[in-house]
């Protein structure tokens, strides 16, 4: 199953747009690409999922090339609330379900 | 309201001394798995189940076992916990329709002395 690339962390400010991207080279064809938000001591929640081109919901945007072997996620007008870690999963709905969920970005977000 | 139930939210235990955490989803969903998370190794996958009396290991299931006998519930059991098994654990749910995203658990909190 594809393993995810993300940056260990970012820093942002409140009302700037950040973007976090992805590598996922080894991706299949019946695989989706996720995006979970988690805080601290709390379960990973569900942002935004995604197959190709762009998919755009009401916390977040998310980037798809072509070739799928990246994605890029991207929250606009970002917040104090905003800061939490970011993780990237590639899911295979059916068949072989071993998922493996990379180190995530930790997203600081100031004032 | 969906959701995914563990308990309890929070153990201390001795080593060897055997326990069960219990996880539960009201949503039908055929997927369940666990993870583990340990500081700086985000989350690790423990067990996962496809269905009823289908299970297969994650990347890290030494130590642990699981068991699907309903489709609602999947508990981690430690049969000999040791300390090395102190985390915070989380189960997760998820159907398996294209597109269908996991749920996750409130999460465990095992400290092992």
């Amino acid at each position: 199953l594809a393993k995810t690339t993300q940056p260990i962390s970012m820093d942002s400010y409140e009302g700037q747009e950040v973007n976090i991207t992805c590598s996922h080279n080894n991706i299949a064809t019946n695989d989706y690409i996720t995006w979970y938000q988690q805080f601290p001591s709390q379960g990973p929640r569900f942002i935004i999922q995604g197959y190709k081109t762009k998919v755009t919901n009401e916390v977040a945007s998310l980037f798809i090339p072509a070739d799928r072997k990246s994605s890029t996620l991207s929250l606009p007008r970002v917040s104090l609330s905003d800061t939490a870690v970011y993780y990237c999963l590639v899911e295979r709905n059916t068949g072989f379900q071993k998922l493996v969920f990379g180190t995530g970005t930790r997203l600081l977000v100031s004032p | 309201e969906a959701q995914v139930t563990q308990n309890p939210r929070y153990l201390i235990t001795v080593t060897g001394k055997k326990l069960t955490v219990t996880c539960s989803q009201n949503m039908n969903h055929e997927y369940m798995s666990w993870y583990r998370q340990d500081p700086g190794l985000g989350l690790r996958q423990i067990y996962y189940s496809m269905n009823v009396e289908v299970t297969d290991k994650g990347d890290v299931p030494e130590g642990y076992k699981v068991s699907r006998k309903e489709k609602r519930n999947f508990p981690l059991i430690l049969e000999s916990p040791s300390p090395n098994q102190t985390s915070l654990y989380f189960c997760a749910s998820r159907g398996l329709a294209g597109g269908d995203t996991q749920y996750f658990g409130p999460g465990t909190r095992l400290t092992v002395l």
